[in-house]
């Protein structure tokens, strides 16, 4: 089964603060995502890549930079972080095709206050 | 852009009585696919079912979703809801070439003894 981590599983920053989440998949997947999940709003997509260097825009992408150095690690950057980005924050990897499961990290907590 | 409606935040049930969790979907194309994810407290979220495949039953562990394009939906059943099958749960659709999800905003199953 396919091994997602995520680290730190819990952060506090203040408004203004600088933050990096990292994932790491050991399964070669193709495909990274980063997710937020908001009551109400369900899962929603920030960014993912296709591989080493690549970034493709999500669906809620303003305020985060996302950067993939490897095909194991994906970083999501908030550079000025508001309240409205306090959430939990999850990372996900599938192979590549549209019917491929997505496996999922186990989530960070973040809180900016 | 596609779109998925999960029409219940919270779906309250005695156990025993069967789960019917609703998802509607909209999109241009022709061939999605749409998925099922649980995601139990403390747990990362996974896959539970998913189909492409219209008038076609899918089941996994206890649970199943048929595809009906003609509707647009893919509800989710169980006949005998469990303590266990408390979680929070997702409609999710995939399609065209861009392997990205799209996730409705989710259900909370509470099962009451």
């Amino acid at each position: 089964e396919a091994a997602v981590t995520q680290s730190p599983r819990n952060k506090v920053t203040v408004t203004g603060g600088n933050v990096t989440l990292s994932c790491r998949q050991t399964n070669s997947h193709n495909y990274m995502y980063w997710y937020r999940q908001d009551t109400g709003h369900g899962l929603r997509l920030i960014h993912y890549s296709y591989g080493a260097g690549n970034l493709q825009i999500g669906d809620v992408p303003d305020g985060y930079k996302a950067t993939r150095t490897t095909q194991e690690d994906f970083f999501l950057l908030l550079e000025l972080a508001s309240p409205s980005q306090t959430s939990l924050y999850f990372c996900a990897s599938s192979d590549g095709d549209n019917q491929d499961t997505q496996y999922f990290g186990p989530g960070t907590r973040l809180l900016v206050l | 852009g596609d779109s998925v409606t999960q029409t219940e935040g919270l779906v309250t049930l005695t156990e025993g009585l069967p789960v019917m969790l609703n998802c509607t979907y909209q999109t241009i194309y022709s061939n999605p696919f749409l998925f099922w994810y649980v995601h139990y407290l403390n747990e990362s979220p996974r896959l539970l079912l998913k189909s492409s495949t219209d008038n076609k039953r899918t089941e996994h562990q206890g649970f199943h979703a048929t595809l009906h394009k003609s509707s647009s939906s893919f509800h989710l059943q169980k006949s005998s809801a469990q303590l266990s099958d408390s979680a929070l749960y997702y409609c999710a659709l995939s399609t065209g070439g861009n392997n990205k999800l799209t996730f409705g905003q989710g259900t909370v199953l509470s099962v009451i003894p």
